[in-house]
């Protein structure tokens, strides 16, 4: 699976868009890109994942260059409760799931 | 809500006992997994089954075994319990292909 590189911290201001960048220049074409996030020491919390195109939930909406070699995790209207650890993960479809050490956001009223 | 459950939630025992963290999933997943982590540090992947008689050893290096008798159970176990067991346990489980990982709330270890 390829290797992630994310900026160790973060601030956002409370109700503005986080965008949180992920470098993934080194993934292979059946990788997919994943985004969890980690609220305290709280069990890991799936968010969204894809391929190639795209994709928006509930939750936030993931950005993903032409290139692949890198993407954007998108929360559009951040709160305090979204201040936690976020991880960026490629791996191919069915290989186990390894994290790094993650983006901590801070959301600040 | 993931149906994935984890005991005991916090434990504090003293060195040289033996202890069994228990982890209970009712989504019928064959994959789960066991993961390591410090206050403030990474997740570590230190066991994982593919299914019922299957585990593997993790990345990093533990002294803890566990077993899959069964589908919906996958305990880790502790035979001699020392400080630098210290950790939070977090056991997680998914189904087949590009699913996602579900994980429990955690087991926080203290060992005395």
């Amino acid at each position: 699976d390829a290797k992630t590189t994310q900026p160790t911290s973060m601030d956002c201001a409370e109700g503005r868009a986080a965008n949180l960048p992920c470098n993934h220049s080194t993934i292979s074409g059946n990788e997919y890109v994943y985004w969890y996030r980690q609220i305290h020491s709280q069990g890991p919390q799936y968010i969204i994942h894809g391929l190639k195109n795209n994709e928006t939930n509930e939750m936030a909406s993931l950005i993903i260059t032409e290139d692949r070699k890198s993407s954007t995790l998108i929360l559009p209207h951040a709160t305090l409760r979204d201040t936690a650890v976020y991880y960026c993960i490629v791996r191919v479809g069915d290989n186990d799931m390894r994290f790094g050490a993650g983006t901590r956001l801070t959301v600040k009223p | 809500e993931a149906d994935i459950y984890q005991t005991p939630r916090y434990l504090v025992i003293g060195t040289g006992k033996k202890i069994t963290l228990e982890c209970s999933q009712t989504m019928g997943h064959d994959k789960m997994y066991w993961y390591q982590q410090d206050p403030g540090m990474e997740l570590h992947l230190i066991h994982y089954s593919y299914g019922v008689n299957s585990t593997e050893k993790g990345d990093l290096s533990s002294e803890s075994t566990v077993s899959r008798i069964r589908t919906e159970h996958f305990p880790l176990t502790l035979e001699s319990a020392r400080p630098s067991h210290t950790s939070q346990y977090l056991c997680a489980s998914r189904g087949l292909g590009a699913g996602e990982l579900f994980f429990g709330e955690g087991s926080r270890l203290t060992v005395l």
